[in-house]
Protein backbone atom coordinates (compact mmCIF):
# COMPACT_ATOMS: atom_id res chain seq x y z
CA UNK A 1 0.00 0.00 0.00
CA UNK A 2 1.17 3.60 -0.71
CA UNK A 3 2.53 5.26 1.91
CA UNK A 4 3.56 8.67 2.95
CA UNK A 5 6.19 10.38 0.79
CA UNK A 6 8.72 12.49 2.30
CA UNK A 7 11.34 14.54 0.31
CA UNK A 8 14.46 14.94 0.68
CA UNK A 9 15.57 12.23 2.76
CA UNK A 10 18.56 14.03 3.50
CA UNK A 11 19.25 17.84 3.34
CA UNK A 12 22.42 19.95 5.13
CA UNK A 13 22.04 23.55 4.72
CA UNK A 14 24.55 26.70 6.43
CA UNK A 15 22.74 28.97 9.16
CA UNK A 16 20.84 31.86 8.09
CA UNK A 17 20.19 29.51 4.92
CA UNK A 18 16.49 28.37 3.25
CA UNK A 19 15.11 24.71 3.16
CA UNK A 20 11.80 23.48 1.92
CA UNK A 21 10.47 19.80 2.35
CA UNK A 22 7.83 18.07 0.96
CA UNK A 23 5.07 15.64 1.86
CA UNK A 24 2.96 13.76 -0.25
CA UNK A 25 0.43 12.35 1.09
CA UNK A 26 -1.58 8.72 1.37
CA UNK A 27 -4.06 8.59 -2.00
CA UNK A 28 -7.60 10.26 -0.42
CA UNK A 29 -5.82 11.83 2.67
CA UNK A 30 -6.92 15.25 2.93
CA UNK A 31 -5.07 16.11 5.90
CA UNK A 32 -1.78 16.15 6.99
CA UNK A 33 0.63 16.93 10.10
CA UNK A 34 4.15 18.07 10.30
CA UNK A 35 6.36 16.81 13.22
CA UNK A 36 9.65 18.05 14.53
CA UNK A 37 12.04 15.71 16.72
CA UNK A 38 15.59 16.96 17.87
CA UNK A 39 17.80 14.52 18.99
CA UNK A 40 16.87 12.54 21.42
CA UNK A 41 12.99 13.94 21.77
CA UNK A 42 10.03 13.03 20.95
CA UNK A 43 8.01 14.14 17.87
CA UNK A 44 6.86 17.90 18.87
CA UNK A 45 3.45 18.76 17.03
CA UNK A 46 4.24 21.79 14.59
CA UNK A 47 1.07 22.09 11.88
CA UNK A 48 -1.34 20.35 10.02
CA UNK A 49 -3.74 20.92 7.78
CA UNK A 50 -7.00 19.78 6.15
CA UNK A 51 -8.43 20.39 3.09
CA UNK A 52 -5.78 23.07 2.41
CA UNK A 53 -6.42 25.54 4.95
CA UNK A 54 -4.54 25.00 8.40
CA UNK A 55 -6.52 23.36 10.84
CA UNK A 56 -4.28 23.56 14.19
CA UNK A 57 -0.70 25.30 15.07
CA UNK A 58 1.50 23.99 17.57
CA UNK A 59 4.94 24.51 18.58
CA UNK A 60 6.11 26.17 14.97
CA UNK A 61 8.82 28.93 14.74
CA UNK A 62 7.78 32.67 13.09
CA UNK A 63 10.87 31.38 10.69
CA UNK A 64 8.82 28.53 9.40
CA UNK A 65 5.80 27.99 7.31
CA UNK A 66 4.08 25.46 5.42
CA UNK A 67 0.70 25.21 3.07
CA UNK A 68 -1.19 22.33 1.71
CA UNK A 69 -1.44 22.19 -1.95
CA UNK A 70 -4.26 21.66 -4.44
CA UNK A 71 -3.35 17.99 -4.77
CA UNK A 72 -3.09 17.85 -1.21
CA UNK A 73 0.73 17.29 -1.21
CA UNK A 74 2.33 20.12 2.03
CA UNK A 75 4.86 21.91 1.62
CA UNK A 76 7.58 23.27 4.88
CA UNK A 77 9.23 26.27 4.31
CA UNK A 78 12.26 27.03 6.95
CA UNK A 79 13.98 30.26 6.36
CA UNK A 80 16.93 31.92 8.58
CA UNK A 81 18.00 28.53 9.62
CA UNK A 82 19.92 27.95 13.16
CA UNK A 83 21.80 25.19 14.68
CA UNK A 84 18.78 23.85 16.64
CA UNK A 85 16.63 23.29 13.67
CA UNK A 86 19.11 20.30 13.46
CA UNK A 87 16.50 17.76 13.46
CA UNK A 88 14.11 15.12 11.90
CA UNK A 89 11.18 16.35 10.68
CA UNK A 90 8.08 13.88 10.22
CA UNK A 91 4.89 14.69 7.97
CA UNK A 92 2.07 12.16 8.18
CA UNK A 93 -1.21 12.28 7.04
CA UNK A 94 -5.16 11.27 7.78
CA UNK A 95 -8.38 10.92 5.94
CA UNK A 96 -10.02 13.61 7.48
CA UNK A 97 -9.32 14.81 11.37
CA UNK A 98 -10.40 11.67 13.47
CA UNK A 99 -9.25 8.97 11.66
CA UNK A 100 -5.81 6.97 11.80
CA UNK A 101 -2.67 8.84 11.20
CA UNK A 102 -0.22 7.24 9.22
CA UNK A 103 3.72 8.77 9.31
CA UNK A 104 6.48 8.92 6.60
CA UNK A 105 9.97 7.78 7.14
CA UNK A 106 11.14 11.48 7.81
CA UNK A 107 13.65 14.18 6.38
CA UNK A 108 17.01 14.49 8.08
CA UNK A 109 17.65 18.33 8.75
CA UNK A 110 21.46 19.12 9.40
CA UNK A 111 22.41 22.51 9.84
CA UNK A 112 25.96 23.40 9.76
CA UNK B 1 -5.85 15.83 25.09
CA UNK B 2 -5.83 13.66 27.88
CA UNK B 3 -1.97 12.82 29.54
CA UNK B 4 -0.75 9.76 29.57
CA UNK B 5 1.75 7.97 32.18
CA UNK B 6 4.00 5.22 30.80
CA UNK B 7 7.02 3.20 32.52
CA UNK B 8 10.29 4.93 30.97
CA UNK B 9 11.58 1.55 29.96
CA UNK B 10 11.16 -2.46 29.92
CA UNK B 11 12.66 -5.33 29.07
CA UNK B 12 11.52 -8.87 27.71
CA UNK B 13 12.61 -11.97 26.20
CA UNK B 14 12.68 -12.89 22.67
CA UNK B 15 9.56 -14.77 22.30
CA UNK B 16 7.66 -14.21 25.47
CA UNK B 17 4.37 -11.81 25.54
CA UNK B 18 5.42 -8.00 26.33
CA UNK B 19 2.93 -6.18 28.29
CA UNK B 20 2.94 -2.55 28.20
CA UNK B 21 0.94 -0.55 30.19
CA UNK B 22 -0.87 3.07 30.22
CA UNK B 23 -2.21 4.95 32.73
CA UNK B 24 -4.91 7.62 31.17
CA UNK B 25 -6.95 8.63 33.82
CA UNK B 26 -8.65 11.92 32.61
CA UNK B 27 -9.52 10.62 29.19
CA UNK B 28 -12.77 11.57 28.04
CA UNK B 29 -15.67 9.96 26.79
CA UNK B 30 -14.84 10.52 22.82
CA UNK B 31 -11.07 9.51 23.23
CA UNK B 32 -9.59 6.85 21.70
CA UNK B 33 -6.34 5.38 22.65
CA UNK B 34 -3.81 4.80 20.29
CA UNK B 35 -0.20 2.94 20.16
CA UNK B 36 2.20 3.68 18.19
CA UNK B 37 6.21 2.66 18.32
CA UNK B 38 8.85 4.56 17.05
CA UNK B 39 11.79 2.04 15.94
CA UNK B 40 15.56 3.72 15.92
CA UNK B 41 14.95 7.49 13.70
CA UNK B 42 12.42 5.73 11.65
CA UNK B 43 9.01 7.01 10.93
CA UNK B 44 6.37 6.05 14.03
CA UNK B 45 4.41 3.23 12.78
CA UNK B 46 1.02 2.82 13.95
CA UNK B 47 0.00 -0.52 15.71
CA UNK B 48 -3.69 -0.61 16.89
CA UNK B 49 -6.13 2.20 18.41
CA UNK B 50 -9.37 1.36 20.84
CA UNK B 51 -12.29 2.96 21.98
CA UNK B 52 -13.76 0.67 24.83
CA UNK B 53 -13.30 -2.42 23.88
CA UNK B 54 -10.56 -4.63 23.82
CA UNK B 55 -9.07 -4.47 20.12
CA UNK B 56 -6.60 -7.24 18.14
CA UNK B 57 -5.03 -6.90 15.09
CA UNK B 58 -1.88 -8.82 13.04
CA UNK B 59 0.47 -7.17 15.36
CA UNK B 60 -0.90 -6.87 19.15
CA UNK B 61 -3.50 -6.75 20.93
CA UNK B 62 -4.99 -3.69 22.84
CA UNK B 63 -7.04 -4.91 26.32
CA UNK B 64 -8.71 -1.38 27.74
CA UNK B 65 -10.35 -1.47 31.81
CA UNK B 66 -13.53 -1.26 31.96
CA UNK B 67 -13.30 2.22 33.40
CA UNK B 68 -11.20 3.31 29.98
CA UNK B 69 -8.37 4.87 32.65
CA UNK B 70 -5.60 2.13 31.91
CA UNK B 71 -4.48 -0.12 28.99
CA UNK B 72 -2.41 -2.72 28.40
CA UNK B 73 -0.51 -3.24 25.25
CA UNK B 74 0.22 -6.75 23.97
CA UNK B 75 2.45 -8.24 21.83
CA UNK B 76 2.54 -11.88 22.45
CA UNK B 77 5.31 -12.92 20.79
CA UNK B 78 7.94 -10.78 21.28
CA UNK B 79 10.90 -10.17 18.39
CA UNK B 80 14.63 -8.52 18.35
CA UNK B 81 12.95 -6.64 15.96
CA UNK B 82 10.11 -5.01 18.05
CA UNK B 83 12.40 -2.84 20.03
CA UNK B 84 11.73 0.16 20.02
CA UNK B 85 10.04 3.40 21.57
CA UNK B 86 6.03 2.84 21.97
CA UNK B 87 3.79 5.64 22.59
CA UNK B 88 0.22 5.40 24.26
CA UNK B 89 -1.60 8.59 23.05
CA UNK B 90 -5.30 9.72 23.99
CA UNK B 91 -6.98 11.50 21.05
CA UNK B 92 -10.84 12.36 19.80
CA UNK B 93 -11.31 10.16 17.10
CA UNK B 94 -13.86 8.21 15.26
CA UNK B 95 -16.37 10.30 13.51
CA UNK B 96 -14.88 13.85 13.56
CA UNK B 97 -15.67 17.01 10.94
CA UNK B 98 -12.50 18.55 9.69
CA UNK B 99 -9.18 17.89 10.40
CA UNK B 100 -6.49 18.73 13.16
CA UNK B 101 -7.01 16.17 15.74
CA UNK B 102 -3.23 15.82 15.62
CA UNK B 103 -1.37 12.78 18.38
CA UNK B 104 0.33 14.21 21.39
CA UNK B 105 3.34 12.61 22.21
CA UNK B 106 4.56 11.87 25.66
CA UNK B 107 7.75 10.31 26.48
CA UNK B 108 6.62 6.64 26.00
CA UNK B 109 8.46 3.32 26.82
CA UNK B 110 11.22 2.22 25.22
CA UNK B 111 10.91 -1.54 25.65
CA UNK B 112 14.10 -3.55 24.66
CA UNK B 113 13.62 -7.40 23.90
CA UNK B 114 16.43 -9.60 24.14
CA UNK B 115 17.80 -13.00 23.43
Amino acid sequence: AAGVIQSPRHLIKEKRETATLKCYPIPRHDTVYWYQQGPGQDPQFLISFYEKMQSDKGSIPDRFSAQQFSDYHSELNMSSLELGDSALYFCASSPGGGNTIYFGEGSWLTVV
Amino acid sequence: DAKTTQPPSMDCAEGRAANLPCNHSTISGNEYVYWYRQIHSQGPQYIIHGLKNNETNEMASLIITEDRKSSTLILPHATLRDTAVYYCIVRVGGEVTGGGNKLTFGTGTQLKVEL
